[in-house]
């Protein structure tokens, strides 16, 4: 079946523009994660959504950042007035169910590039 | 506040040798230990994953080694092959959230 899949793959952008990025989750999966992975490291958590509701948003790095899940499916994350700082692979993952031991599901990443 | 710490940052093992990646955490309310495997351009996809009541877990050529009173956990790959080259994340459940390690970027020679 489908994945995880993220959109746009690549993002280029100037500084202080604003950006979104999208994220549709494997079907079914009521968990949603996103995460930052910066040139050579590891996984930054940013938030959590089980269904359209985001328990944890405490991972966002600023007020800049800002996320939503609608119809307990499809996430955006934007990325407003971005910086150099921002630049860095956004990795969306879904997961079926909230358990310990529910794997989650990744996608490709969107590579954003703040000039 | 970095909770898992995971060495080395890199490795470079010969083909058939033994790939051996360790982690360590502080929080005691970790309850799921994880491995994720990623390849460049991808995301990273579950690899091997042990409980704290389970000291090792074995899937073929990778084996997770648990210490509890350590706090220590790792991942060996035996037999290591060129295709395992890839960046190797350990990571720890809590609440509603795996917090990742900085990961290991493992380099298979032939």
């Amino acid at each position: 079946g489908a994945g995880v899949s993220q959109s746009p793959s690549n993002k280029v952008t100037e500084k202080g523009k604003d950006v979104e990025l999208r994220c549709d989750p494997i079907s079914g999966h009521t968990a949603l994660y996103w995460y930052r992975q910066s040139l050579g490291q590891g996984l930054e958590f940013l938030i959590y959504f089980q269904g359209n509701s985001a328990p944890d948003k405490s991972g966002l790095p600023s007020d800049r950042f800002s996320a939503e899940r609608t119809g307990g499916s499809v996430s955006t994350l934007t990325i407003q007035r971005t910086q150099q700082e921002d630049s860095a692979v956004y990795l969306c993952a879904s997961s079926p169910r909230r358990s310990y031991n529910s794997p989650l599901h990744f996608g490709n990443g969107t590579r954003l590039t703040v000039t | 506040q970095q909770q898992v710490k995971q060495s080395p940052q890199s490795l470079i093992v010969q083909k058939g040798g033994i790939s051996i990646i360790n982690c360590a955490y502080e929080n005691t309310a970790f309850d799921y230990f994880p491995w994720y495997q990623q390849f460049p351009g991808k995301g990273p996809a579950l690899l091997i994953a042990i409980r704290p009541d389970v000291s090792e877990k074995k899937e073929g050529r990778f084996t997770i080694s648990f210490n509890k009173s350590a706090k220590q956990f790792s991942l060996h790959i035996m037999d290591s092959q060129p295709g395992d080259s890839a960046t190797y994340f350990c990571a720890a459940h809590a609440g509603n959230m795996l917090t990742f390690g900085g990961g290991t970027r493992l380099m298979v020679k032939p």
